[in-house]
């Protein structure tokens, strides 16, 4: 079957760095995304990588690892607005997108 | 970038009423189109895929009668609540994917539904 994990809550405080890992074991691959999701909201795009190694997009960093299935979305500086839900989500071999649960991240002051 | 509607919002209805959720890609064309459900603390639960002019594929264990899916159109997929009850009432976000790039889906903004 088809599975990505990634932890439930997580906690930081405003103007730290923390890091969200992802693992999955899905049927095929043709990239990883990371969404970022406020509550009520429609989910919207951060990062994606379809290659191993490092994306850095501003305060935002995503990694992948393929031969591993994991990756990891890095925030820095962080901010109360990043208090959210990060969704990461694999597409697969039908160019489906499969989803994980979510890691709702808690920014405190 | 691209750019995908929803319409309504949100909506309250009656128990065993019907109730059309639009979703349009505002300017690109859309060959297949994605309904999601979400609850409350949960993540997106794929309910059908939908390429245009063809019949929905739907996901194991949801109901094609229940959730009618149209996609009559390269800009619009249609998906109707038929007779909704309370356990229906969730976060329904549709997605929408240009041919020719198979790994971007464009969001809409969800729509919020409550059957009372």
């Amino acid at each position: 079957g088809q599975n990505i994990d990634q932890p439930t809550e997580m906690t930081a405080t405003e103007g730290a760095i923390v890091q969200i890992n992802c693992t999955y074991q899905t049927s095929g691959f043709n990239g990883l995304f990371w969404y970022q999701q406020h509550a009520g909201e429609a989910p919207t795009f951060l990062s994606y990588n379809v290659l191993d190694g490092l994306e850095e997009k501003g305060r935002f960093s995503s990694f992948l690892s393929r031969s591993k299935g994991y990756s990891y979305l890095l925030l820095k500086e962080l901010q109360m607005k990043d208090s959210a839900s990060y969704l990461c989500a694999v597409l697969d071999s039908n160019y489906q997108l499969i989803w994980g649960a979510g890691t709702k991240l808690i920014i405190k002051p | 970038g691209a750019v995908v509607s929803q319409h309504p919002s949100w909506v309250i209805c009656k128990s065993g009423t019907s109730v059309k959720i639009e979703c349009r890609s505002l300017d690109f064309q859309a060959t297949t189109m994605f309904w999601y459900r979400q609850f409350p603390k949960q993540s997106l639960m794929l309910m059908a895929t939908s390429n245009e002019g063809s019949k929905a594929t739907y996901e194991q264990g949801v109901e094609k009668d229940k959730f009618l899916i149209n996609h009559a159109s390269l800009t619009l997929s249609t998906l109707t609540v038929t007779s909704a009850h309370p356990e229906d009432s969730s976060f329904y976000i549709c997605s929408a994917r240009e041919e020719r790039e198979l790994n971007e889906q464009f969001f809409g903004p969800g729509t919020r539904l409550t059957v009372l």
